[in-house]
């Protein structure tokens, strides 16, 4: 079974342009993460998906971060325009259900550096 | 809201022998589940193991086990044995139990290396 992959999996860009990172989730999880490391500082979450609906974006910065989840299945995490604060690296992760005890599998991570 | 803290940056331990990692968290809530994931260099990160905060039994999996202190708020992992392929950035998670909450509050993260 494929894991949760990421694209792509590294990215420099200016400031003021836009990025926009890919989450592929294990297939059959309707739940899907996006989570944030900035240099130096914790893993911090941004928001989660069921299936196609924002269920929490308490984490979303600001408005020049949109996610989505077209159809459920895959995920786009979009930052327009990019400021230097948003370098780090962010996380996409799925799970089945949304349960407490449910693990959350993981993605390698996308590393956003803006210049 | 919840806090974690790891106030251990980096660990290091010889092969074969254990290591204790620390990790405090601060919640008001009664229903929870405590994490360790463990992300190797430039690999995924993945789940250690888990307890639930119900639970009074330590979890083990293996060389991994926890130190669970409900009352104190510590959770912290022993790795048992240590070998090479545990050198590992370490991060301890909460998450609030039932199903309105699905997100993880990570600490800060210990780096953990293992000498031969």
């Amino acid at each position: 079974e494929a894991g949760v992959t990421q694209f792509p999996s590294h990215s420099v860009i200016e400031k003021g342009q836009t990025v926009t990172l890919r989450c592929d989730p294990i297939s059959g999880h309707d739940n899907l993460y996006w989570y944030r490391r900035v240099m130096g500082k914790e893993i911090k979450f941004l928001l989660h998906f069921v299936k196609e609906s924002k269920q929490d974006e308490s984490g979303m910065p600001n408005n020049r971060f949109l996610a989505e989840r077209t159809g459920g299945t895959y995920s786009t995490l979009k930052v327009q325009p990019a400021e230097l604060e948003d370098s780090g690296v962010y996380f996409c992760a799925s799970s089945p259900t949304p349960r407490g005890e449910e693990t959350q599998y993981f993605g390698p991570g996308t590393r956003l550096l803006v210049l | 809201a919840q806090t974690v803290t790891q106030s251990q940056p980096e660990m290091s331990v010889q092969e074969a022998e254990t290591v204790t990692l620390s990790c405090t968290y601060d919640t008001s809530e009664s229903d929870y589940y405590l994490f360790w994931y463990k992300q190797p260099p430039s690999r995924q990160m993945i789940l250690v193991i888990r307890q639930e905060a119900y639970k009074q039994q330590n979890a083990t999996e293996n060389r991994f086990s926890v130190n669970f202190q409900k009352a104190a708020k510590s959770f912290s992992l022993k790795i048992s044995d240590s070998q090479l392929g545990d050198a590992a950035m370490y991060f301890c998670a909460y998450r609030t139990g039932g199903t309105s909450y699905g997100k993880l509050t990570f600490g800060q993260g210990t780096i953990l290396t293992v000498h031969p």
